[in-house]
């Protein structure tokens, strides 16, 4: 069965330089999350997507921006890149009910920034 | 304090041992999650529960709605068992459905053979 897919797994970036993140859900799953794990930490809510609208932001720093596309895949992108920025990016998505829906993790997009 | 609360944060236990991993929330809810993570790994969804109890092989996950809390029980506990179990919660919104998920400190499980 196909789950959620992100790309790339892994990217090493510079301090200053952009990254762009994506994710593509479950098929007719409408709703996708975004998360940051730093080294040995929890993780922490970015932000959320619902059908191709922000539906719900966390700790995303302003360098950041995120949108869900028509075929419901989203990007994340970061912009002037910092140190603290490494992180493990997880992505997640669910068909949103009344319950919240059954929740698919990606892998995650391992990003070094050096 | 933490919305989401796990215990204990770190648990180690013999091969074969039951093990149960509790988590208390202090909003309500329109949905909780138990997941899964290894080391340096993704995370995987286990169960999600908006009331009573689930059952998936040697995992069963069971929440009190009232009480406002949920546990994680492993029987038969294995060595391929060792990860972080993280409890999340799906705030609920009066609104409609929820957007957010909020993580729980999650708990290092270590079993040794």
């Amino acid at each position: 069965a196909a789950g959620v897919i992100q790309s790339p797994r892994h990217l090493i970036k510079e301090k200053r330089e952009t990254a762009t993140l994506k994710c593509y859900p479950i098929p007719r799953h409408d709703t996708v999350y975004w998360y940051q794990q730093g080294p040995g930490q929890d993780p922490q809510f970015l932000i959320s997507f619902y059908e191709k609208m922000q539906s719900d932001k966390g700790s995303i720093p302003d360098r950041f921006s995120a949108q869900q596309f028509s075929d419901y895949h989203s990007e994340l992108n970061m912009s002037s890149l910092e140190l603290g920025d490494s992180a493990l990016y997880f992505c997640a998505s669910s068909r949103r009910d009344y319950t919240g829906g059954e929740l698919f993790f990606g892998e995650g997009s391992r990003l070094t920034v050096l | 304090k933490n919305e989401v609360e796990q215990s204990p944060q770190n648990l180690t236990a013999q091969e074969g041992e039951f093990i149960t991993i509790n988590c208390s929330y202090s909003v309500g809810i329109s949905a909780l999650h138990w997941l899964q993570q290894h080391p340096g790994g993704g995370i995987v969804s286990l169960f999600m529960l908006s009331s009573g109890k689930k059952k998936h092989g040697r995992l069963i996950a069971t929440i009190n709605i009232q009480e406002k809390h949920s546990s994680l029980h492993i029987t038969a506990s294995h060595p391929r068992d060792s990860a972080v179990y993280i409890c999340a919660v799906l705030f609920m919104n009066y609104g409609g459905a929820t957007n957010k998920l909020i993580f729980g400190t999650g708990t290092l499980l270590a079993v040794q053979p």
